[in-house]
């Protein structure tokens, strides 16, 4: 595996359910993030995890529950989902501390909501 | 409030038609101007990264450059393969490792 992968790549749940985004990136990067991604809106960043704690959280739901294990993986827990969280979420890696600090993408989950 | 407007929202080429995207910010403190592209379904791959007013960076037919104010993302005799939509995103000096992104621009170039 290369680049930054994420699993599964389509999900669909119901209002009730519970289920887990995945992420994990084999740049050798140190920082983690989750971005949501709505029809014709930027993204819109969501949690941000820098040498696997957490520095960010844009006023994100608490149906959304993020956890980062260690640097390669993260993960996104949902719970009581709203029809209006449908949308692709986007995991992505950066190394902080570097001079270029690209932030380098996964392919996306589409998520709907039922 | 920092902001990022990218124009036109929609651009269609014909196969070979020249032209440019452009990006317009308001930002305190530019610590980069990034571009990247993405395919329908996909997440956004990195195209390039500016610093500085004056910088410009080239990769077969893109050519991006930047001033203070705005990034133009050139894009010369372009094939139908280069059809998806571009997105450009700032960091400033507060945000850390923060992105700031614009809503894209969608190309499609036309054989």
């Amino acid at each position: 595996e290369t680049g930054v992968t994420q699993t599964p790549r389509h999900l669909v749940m119901g209002m009730t359910n519970k289920k887990s985004l995945k992420c994990e990136q084999h740049l050798g990067h140190n920082a983690m993030y989750w971005y949501k991604q709505s029809a014709k809106k930027p993204l819109e960043l969501m949690f941000v995890y820098s040498l696997e704690e957490r520095v960010e959280n844009n006023s994100v739901p608490s149906r959304f529950s993020p956890e980062c294990p260690n640097s390669s993986h993260l993960f996104l827990h949902l719970h009581t989902l709203q029809p209006e969280d449908s949308a692709l979420y986007l995991c992505a890696s950066s190394q902080v501390g570097a001079y270029y600090n690209e932030q380098f993408f996964g392919p996306g989950t589409r998520l709907t909501v039922l | 409030e920092d902001q990022v407007t990218q124009s036109p929202e929609a651009l269609r080429l014909q196969e070979g038609e020249s032209s440019s995207l452009n990006c317009s910010y308001t930002v305190s403190g530019l610590r980069g101007l990034f571009w990247y592209r993405q395919d329908p379904g996909k997440g956004p791959e990195f195209l390039f990264t500016l610093y500085s007013a004056g910088e410009e960076k080239e990769k077969e037919r893109l050519k991006a450059t930047l001033t203070k104010k705005e990034s133009f993302l050139h894009i010369t005799a372009p094939k139908p393969e280069d059809s998806a939509t571009y997105l450009c995103a700032v960091r400033n000096m507060e945000y850390g490792n923060k992105l700031v992104f614009g809503a894209g621009t969608i190309l499609r170039v036309k054989s």
